[in-house]
């Protein structure tokens, strides 16, 4: 299953509304999990089963979505969301990741 | 709270082996599947394959040919082996785990990578 995450950069200001969206190649259900990585940093699980924040995730963060199409939503942009973000499924193997989405400040 | 620690060799040759092992603290190793991910310079996240406390595994096919991973569990250990290796190999590798959790659904679970090594970063260079 190949996910392909839009857009694969895009450039934001602090306080804006933010959504990234991800693809499947192939249905999925809700097994997709948002993982945020920053740089030099490793990746941490902000969202799985498509729509469950993991605990500690700020409320800004919401997930979407189901079979093929699912989106991030970030309601209103902080610095420390500068980050690159990728979706992953994992509904089946190869338990596969997006291209990635790196939001950069405006 | 579960940590996973890694260790194993940071530069390697063409055609060598790259060896890695995983320890897990603080935490069951049963219930969850333990992964191997990578991620060249520059670049996204890889899976490279799964184990669980069984020892049944899933590789990425993309790597299949060459990836052993493997488990000790009375160390609560997990190894990844790649051979033979290219410069295409390098990046940063990962252990994580795969968090398999009860929904309140029937018959419906909750997986995500919840848990992640600090990462070793592996160079293939002659």
């Amino acid at each position: 299953i190949q996910l392909t995450q839009s857009p694969s950069f895009l450039s934001a200001s602090v306080g804006d509304r933010v959504t990234i969206t991800c693809r499947a190649s192939q249905g999925v259900s809700t097994y997709l999990a948002w993982y945020q990585q920053k740089p030099g940093k490793v990746p941490e699980v902000l969202i799985y089963a498509a729509s469950t924040l993991q605990s500690g995730v700020p409320s800004r963060f919401s997930g979407s979505g189901s079979g093929t199409e699912f989106t991030l939503t970030i309601s209103s942009l902080q610095p420390e969301d500068f980050a690159t973000y990728y979706c992953q499924q994992l509904y089946s193997h190869p338990r596969t990741f997006g291209g990635g989405t790196k939001v950069e400040i405006k | 709270q579960v940590q996973l620690q890694q260790w194993g060799a940071g530069l390697l040759k063409p055609s060598e082996t790259l060896s890695l092992t995983c320890a897990i603290y603080s935490g069951s190793f049963n219930g969850n599947y333990w992964n191997w991910i990578r991620q060249p310079p520059g670049k996204g996240l890889e899976w490279i394959g799964e184990i669980d406390d069984r020892g049944s595994t899933n590789y990425n096919p993309s790597l299949k040919s060459r990836v052993t991973i493997s488990v000790d569990t009375s160390k609560k250990q997990f190894s990844l082996n790649l051979s033979p290796v290219t410069a295409a190999d390098t990046a940063a590798y990962y252990c994580a785990r795969l968090n398999v959790r009860a929904s309140g659904w029937p018959g419906y679970h909750y997986y995500y990578m919840d848990v992640w090594s600090k990462g070793t970063t592996v160079t293939v260079s002659s």
